[in-house]
């Protein structure tokens, strides 16, 4: 089974600034890889598909990158919507697996 | 408007049994696989299960395996989850996903709020 593996658990930022998530995978998942974001009391709301695509109304401030084993999920500039916690989920194999999730905080 | 909306959980003793429901509207159902997606009260996400459009393919994780059935009823637009012989270890909030595709893709596009399964005496 591919383990993903996110960075760092918690990041505390103003609005405003630039967050950078990363999520690690065991091994390959090619460009299988998506984001999700969700929010206190409700579902996951899908962001990013196959590394670097935005979903369906997910704002340009959404960036989405790398291949392989490393993929980084960039907020440009903070909304005070934003403070979530994000998962990763690959889907190159089965079982398809989410990693264990960033917290993105206001400081 | 997509919706999926669950139903069905509650507090259930442990190896007793539960079934899930959950009633999609705002497209075409039987276009799309589906899933369930579970996350344990403050803990990440899990995929339990998934089947096809014509549910012809269905996956489990090794989790639930021999003990979930996944099904469809694509004339009433609805999915279901048959959950026997529960543990403590199966207490969580059960999300009802949307696949991106006919086939299992694991692309979830869309879920709905879930329902919660707590297995307690």
């Amino acid at each position: 089974e591919i383990v993903l593996t996110q960075s760092p658990a918690t990041l505390s930022l103003s609005p405003g600034e630039r967050a950078t998530l990363s999520c690690r995978a065991s091994q390959s998942v090619s460009n299988y890889l998506a984001w999700y974001q969700q929010k206190p009391g409700q579902a996951p709301r899908l962001l990013i598909y196959d590394a670097s695509n935005r979903a369906t109304g997910i704002p340009a401030r959404f960036r989405g990158s790398g291949s392989g084993t490393d993929f980084t999920l960039t907020i440009s500039s903070l909304e005070p919507e934003d403070f979530a916690v994000y998962y990763c989920q690959h889907r190159s194999n089965w079982p398809p697996h989410f990693g264990g999730g960033t917290k993105v905080e206001i400081k | 408007e997509v919706q999926l909306v669950e139903s069905g959980g509650g507090l259930v003793q442990p190896g007793r049994s539960l079934r899930l429901s959950c009633a999609a509207s705002g497209f075409t159902f039987d276009d799309y696989a589906m899933h369930w997606v579970r996350q344990a009260p403050g803990k990440g996400l899990e995929w339990v299960s998934g089947i096809s459009w014509n549910s012809g393919t269905v996956g489990y994780a090794d989790s639930v395996k021999g003990r979930f059935t996944i099904s469809r009823d694509n004339a009433k637009n609805s999915l279901y989850l048959q959950m026997n012989s529960l543990s403590s270890e199966d207490t969580a909030l059960y999300y009802c996903v949307k696949d991106n595709q006919i086939s299992s893709s694991w692309l979830f596009d869309y879920w709905g709020q879930g329902t919660l399964v707590i297995v307690s005496s």
